[in-house]
């Protein structure tokens, strides 16, 4: 089983409709993000927590809502998608005295 | 802004060849400068990273070599092989506390490599 797993895998979504993606952890880390992968950007923080009573907001959290329901999940939500959500999301893990981020394997959203 | 410009976008190279990404970073507070590889369908995972203190940091037949003056580091794959084929990202972030785990990345650049 792989340590940080991402639910669902691929989801297509029509513009103004809720959407969550789901991640948990087998890895024991304290510190989960959630970052964005578009073609030609890399990838960018939308939203991280060190524990979980502290969510803090990334550098694109604009549409973007967390919840971390415990140690090992964190989920992100769309409220009302649209289009130019289309994207490739990962979340990762880390340890809080380490600067190595696990990832899951992702989970493409297309929004039409 | 693109704190973290990393190019080329693409290169393909020859099995055997050395295969070279470059990357430039602005914000003089990065002191922490990973690469991560990702291959199709999978999750971005950590190659190799360099801290500010040395210039270069070698790992097998991966190199990053930094240039703390001119805000810049580079990849460079020695003997490179077809199952090095993967999309790269240089990143960069702090090293301490609150900094770890929020990374800037760069664009990406697809490496081919072939036989």
């Amino acid at each position: 089983d792989a340590d940080v797993t991402q639910t669902p895998r691929n989801r297509i979504t029509k513009t103004g409709k809720r959407i969550m993606l789901e991640c948990s952890q087998t890895k024991g880390h304290d510190r989960m993000y959630w970052y964005r992968q578009d073609p030609g950007l890399g990838l960018r923080l939308i939203y991280y927590s060190f524990d979980v009573k502290d969510i803090n907001k990334g550098e694109i959290s604009d549409g973007y809502s967390v919840s971390r329901q415990a140690q090992a999940k964190f989920s992100l939500s769309l409220e009302s998608a649209i289009p130019n959500q289309t994207a490739l999301y990962f979340c990762a893990t880390s340890l809080s005295g380490a600067n190595v981020l696990t990832f899951g394997a992702g989970s493409r959203l297309t929004v039409l | 802004q693109q704190q973290v410009k990393q190019s080329p976008q693409s290169l393909i190279v020859q099995k055997g060849g050395i295969s070279i990404i470059n990357c430039a970073y602005e914000n003089t507070a990065f002191d922490y400068f990973p690469w991560y590889q990702q291959f199709p369908g999978k999750g971005p995972a950590l190659l190799i990273a360099i801290r500010p203190d040395v210039s270069e940091k070698k790992e097998g037949r991966f190199t990053i070599s930094f240039n703390k003056s001119a805000k810049q580091f580079s990849l460079h794959i020695m003997d490179s092989q077809p199952g090095d084929s993967a999309t790269y990202f240089c990143a960069a972030s702090g090293d301490g506390g609150t900094s770890y785990g929020k990374l800037t990345f760069g664009q990406g650049t697809i490496l081919t490599v072939h036989p």
